[in-house]
């Protein structure tokens, strides 16, 4: 049973390019988290989806962050006109139920801004 | 609020000697408390967990123990082993969707 699935793995842009960042959860989990670890810093909850549904935005910066869990494919997150402070590790986890106290983890992908 | 305050690293230990990391909580509820590792180049595994107050969670020969009265969940091991090396995250989840974790503690065993 092949674990939570992250691409790429390292990513570079440069400002004010676009970053897309895919996270395809366990089998048979239809539940997906993003979190994003800042140099220095703890991981910090960004966003929880369902399938089609975005349950929980509330750690999402309000401007050129947006997330979407499709019925079919991955889940993305998607960076618009990146800037150097969103030079991060973005982690994706992912449940089998709501409100499963256990979530698995993802490999990161590392975004380096130029 | 809601946050997790860890120990702060990095941590250098020879083989075989005790390790404390220690993490202390606010949750506004009744948390449960996590212990993650991550190991060089990967994602964050779950370590151990527990749920309620004086619970133990324990694996790999890792503890901890959900202390309300101090809200603590200090994570120990008695003999540490170079391949324990990794970064430690202690978190709490309250609301079934949302973790909140501490900084992580990174932790290098020498032979």
């Amino acid at each position: 049973n092949a674990g939570v699935m992250q691409n790429p793995r390292h990513l570079v842009r440069r400002r004010g390019q676009e970053a897309r960042l895919r996270c395809s959860p366990m089998k048979g989990h239809s539940h997906v988290y993003w979190y994003r670890q800042l140099p220095e810093e703890g991981l910090k909850f960004m966003v929880y989806l369902q399938k089609e549904n975005i349950i929980d935005e509330s750690g999402m910066p309000k401007e050129r962050f947006s997330a979407e869990f499709p019925k079919e494919g991955p889940s993305i997150l998607r960076i618009q006109q990146v800037v150097r402070g969103d030079s991060a590790a973005y982690f994706c986890a992912s449940s089998q139920y709501r409100g499963e106290e256990t979530q698995y983890f993802g490999p990161g992908t590392r975004l380096l801004v130029l | 609020g809601n946050s997790v305050t860890q120990m702060e690293g990095p941590v250098t230990l020879s083989e075989e000697a005790f390790l404390t990391i220690n993490c202390t909580y606010t949750a506004t509820g009744y948390p449960s408390l996590f212990w993650y590792v991550q190991y060089p180049g990967e994602g964050l595994q779950l370590l151990l967990k527990a749920t309620k107050a004086d619970d133990k969670g324990s694996n790999k020969g890792f503890e901890a123990t959900y202390r309300k009265e101090t809200t603590s969940f200090h994570l120990e091991k008695g003999s540490v082993q170079v391949s324990d090396s990794a970064v430690y995250f202690c978190a709490l989840e309250l609301t079934g969707n949302q973790f909140y974790f501490g900084t992580g503690t990174s932790l290098t065993v020498i032979p």
